[in-house]
């Protein structure tokens, strides 16, 4: 089946460090990526969908400047967590999917971002 | 606005037991609904698909149900075991967008 690789992770850094989050689709072509958000005993909540090669929508509420995204290929997509702060502490899910919007939606395994 | 409701939020079942878990959604406009389970700190592992035209989907132990109009669906889990361990999560597809989740039932198979 469709294989997403989310990476780093886990990542653990000081407050106001910036830290950028992979999400590739390896064995199809994503075109549309879509990052999502969980705390801890909740279910996950949409941030952001990105298109290749198009600006990312943002969710009411995400800052576009505080959760930078970029889609430049079919197979890539990033997510950086700009001078991040304790509260940003999560876990962040990326899923891919192809061209046709009834296709399912591959998840990467996430990454825990822990801000000291 | 799409919501998702997920019943029971948890359950605790001794293992062979068939089980059910309930996912509902407020508006019946959806593409498709996808069954996903979640390990504690892991991503998502995708079970089932339903296509909107489709009454249900089985895979091995698992069969999944939907009824569009009334805006429910089913999993069904076969002669559970301890490895069913986990985190259940509905999702619906509405507009060929983002998923909408349900906050998940958590399963706890005892051997």
């Amino acid at each position: 089946g469709a294989v997403v690789s989310q990476h780093p992770s886990w990542v653990i850094c000081k407050s106001g460090t910036s830290v950028k989050i992979e999400c590739r689709s390896l064995d199809f072509q994503a075109t549309t990526m879509f990052w999502y958000r969980q705390f801890p005993k909740q279910s996950l909540m949409l941030m952001a969908t990105s298109n290749e090669g198009s600006k990312a929508t943002y969710e009411q509420g995400v800052e576009k400047d505080k959760f930078l995204i970029n889609h430049a290929s079919l197979t890539l997509s990033t997510l950086t967590v700009t001078s991040a702060h304790p509260e940003d502490s999560s876990f962040y899910i990326c899923s891919a999917r192809g061209e046709t919007r009834n296709q399912p939606q591959h998840f990467g395994d996430g990454t825990r971002l822990s801000i000291l | 606005k799409q919501e998702v409701t997920q019943i029971p939020a948890a359950l605790s079942v001794p293992e062979g037991e068939n089980l059910v878990l309930n996912c509902s959604f407020t508006d019946s406009a959806i593409y498709n609904l996808q069954w996903f389970r979640q390990d504690p700190g892991k991503g998502l592992t995708s079970l089932l698909l339903i296509q909107s035209s489709q009454r249900e989907q089985t895979s091995g132990r698992l069969n999944a149900s939907l009824d569009k109009s009334s805006g429910r669906s089913t999993l069904y889990i076969a002669a559970s075991q301890p490895g069913d361990s986990a985190t259940y999560l509905c999702a619906v597809n509405q507009a060929g967008t983002a998923l909408i989740f349900g906050k998940g039932t958590t399963l706890s198979v005892s051997s």
